[in-house]
């Protein structure tokens, strides 16, 4: 099966600057996640969707970074303006909901490499 | 909320022997504890992941172990290869996944041939 696909690999953009990623998951996955990581941690839940509602955004920092999944597939997420502290890979994942009778995995994209100077 | 700890940032072994990485958490309702393996500039993969109805799960040459009681987990890699080194993230879950992941900070893994 394809994999989770996100664009655009890399992106270097000056602070106070906007810019938007986007994310098309695993065909037939419900669920789909926004992570931020910072060089030398782990990621980090930014916004998490089922189907096309916001089930957690509670880490998202809501003055500047926001996230859509409209039609309940895709996903964009959108800085504006950017700042220094923005630098990081966005990694966007995407999971079949399953019952509590079983785990799940998460199928984690390429990522997006994003520079602010 | 949810934290996990991670030990050790950074491990180096010989090949052939074993390594260890550790994680606690500090959710008692955490009950989903998945491994990630990241290699440098690539994507997140899950390599083992354990649920809180068992305390340990094989899969070759990794094993899971994990004490709800104490809250810990530990993933334990035998007979290491040059293939291994890349950095491995523990996470934690409720809901048997169905809510977020909270990531630990990661463990280096280098393996000297």
């Amino acid at each position: 099966e394809a994999g989770v696909a996100q664009s655009p690999r890399y992106k270097i953009i000056e602070k106070r600057q906007s810019v938007a990623f986007w994310c098309n998951p695993i065909s037939g996955h419900a669920t789909l996640y926004w992570y931020q990581q910072i060089l030398g941690q782990g990621p980090k839940l930014l916004i998490q969707f089922q189907n096309n509602g916001v089930v957690d955004d509670s880490q998202l920092p809501k003055d500047r970074f926001s996230a859509e999944r409209l039609k309940g597939v895709d996903s964009t997420l959108k800085i504006q303006p950017a700042k220094l502290e923005d630098s990081a890979v966005y990694l966007c994942a995407s999971s079949l909901v399953r019952g509590t009778s079983g785990g799940y995995e998460q199928y984690f994209g390429p990522g997006t490499r994003l520079t602010v100077t | 909320g949810e934290n996990v700890e991670q030990h050790p940032s950074t491990l180096s072994v010989q090949e052939g022997d074993s390594a260890v990485i550790k994680c606690t958490y500090s959710d008692s309702a955490s009950n989903y504890f998945p491994w990630y393996k990241q290699e440098l500039g690539k994507r997140p993969q899950l390599i083992i992941d354990i649920r809180s109805n068992v305390g340990e799960k094989k899969d070759q040459r990794i094993a899971v172990t994990l004490n709800k009681t104490a809250k810990h987990f530990s993933l334990h890699i035998t007979e290491t290869q040059p293939e291994d080194s890349a950095v491995y993230f523990c996470a934690a879950s409720r809901n048997f996944g169905n809510e977020k992941l909270t990531f630990g900070t990661g463990t280096r893994l280098t393996i000297i041939p």
